[in-house]
């Protein structure tokens, strides 16, 4: 596709149940990004693959959270036993290269969760 | 913990004033500093990215200037008209990882 897509675009789940995301990002994009916004606050980083690998994972919050990009293209992040303070708007981002002098990132619309 | 801080947390404008936001951080380790506008139910856009001291760009009506050794960096709206009103978000990159974001300017322009 053209641009970075996620989906769900909306999730609404129950505290405890297992989710996932999936990021589809611009194809040829090296790097992708995950990051987390919740109300009143900017985008919180959460990890970064360059390519197949997590190259930092320093974001994620607990090890109820995980995520991968087996093939180097899209990813997946993983939340087990969703609590109510996992609500938040999760974006995914990727850029053409990633490391210090990467250039601008290129947003999905993110996915919104409600845990209940 | 790194900060990057941003000011004002909100702005309330008239159509064709012009006005400015700042955005702060620390002043060691710089690699690039990027800002993203933010329009309600559309994913952020890079506006620009900033990787040199005294570095200005602009884009239209939009500009920015950045100040690597005070750690600093603003941007300028001129004219503003009610399709800026959005959340400016400026993002701090200070390792070969992470990005870190500020808080975020929300700009409401009314006609």
């Amino acid at each position: 596709g053209a641009g970075v897509s996620q989906t769900p675009s909306n999730k609404v789940t129950e505290k405890g149940k297992y989710v996932e995301l999936r990021c589809d990002p611009i194809s040829g994009h090296t790097a992708l990004y995950w990051y987390r916004q919740s109300l009143g606050q900017g985008p919180e980083f959460l990890i970064y693959f360059q390519g197949t690998g997590a190259a930092d994972d320093s974001g994620l919050p607990n090890d109820r959270f995980f995520a991968v990009r087996p093939e180097g293209s899209v990813s997946t992040l993983k939340i087990q036993r969703t609590e109510r303070g996992d609500s938040a708007v999760y974006l995914c981002a990727s850029s053409v290269h990633g490391g210090a002098y990467t250039g601008e990132l290129f947003f999905g619309e993110g996915s919104r969760l409600t845990v209940l | 913990i790194l900060n990057v801080e941003q000011s004002p947390q909100s702005l309330h404008v008239q159509e064709g004033d012009s006005t400015n936001f700042t955005c702060s951080f620390p002043s060691s380790n710089f690699y690039a500093l990027h800002w993203y506008r933010w329009e309600t139910a559309k994913s952020p856009e890079a506006l620009f990215v900033m990787t040199l001291n005294g570095d200005e760009k602009k884009k239209g009506r939009i500009s920015a200037t950045l100040n690597t050794k005070e750690g600093y960096s603003y941007l300028y709206i001129k004219g503003s008209q009610p399709e800026d009103s959005a959340t400016y978000l400026c993002a701090f990159f200070y390792n070969t990882d992470k990005l870190i974001f500020g808080t975020g300017t929300r700009l409401q322009v009314f006609p």
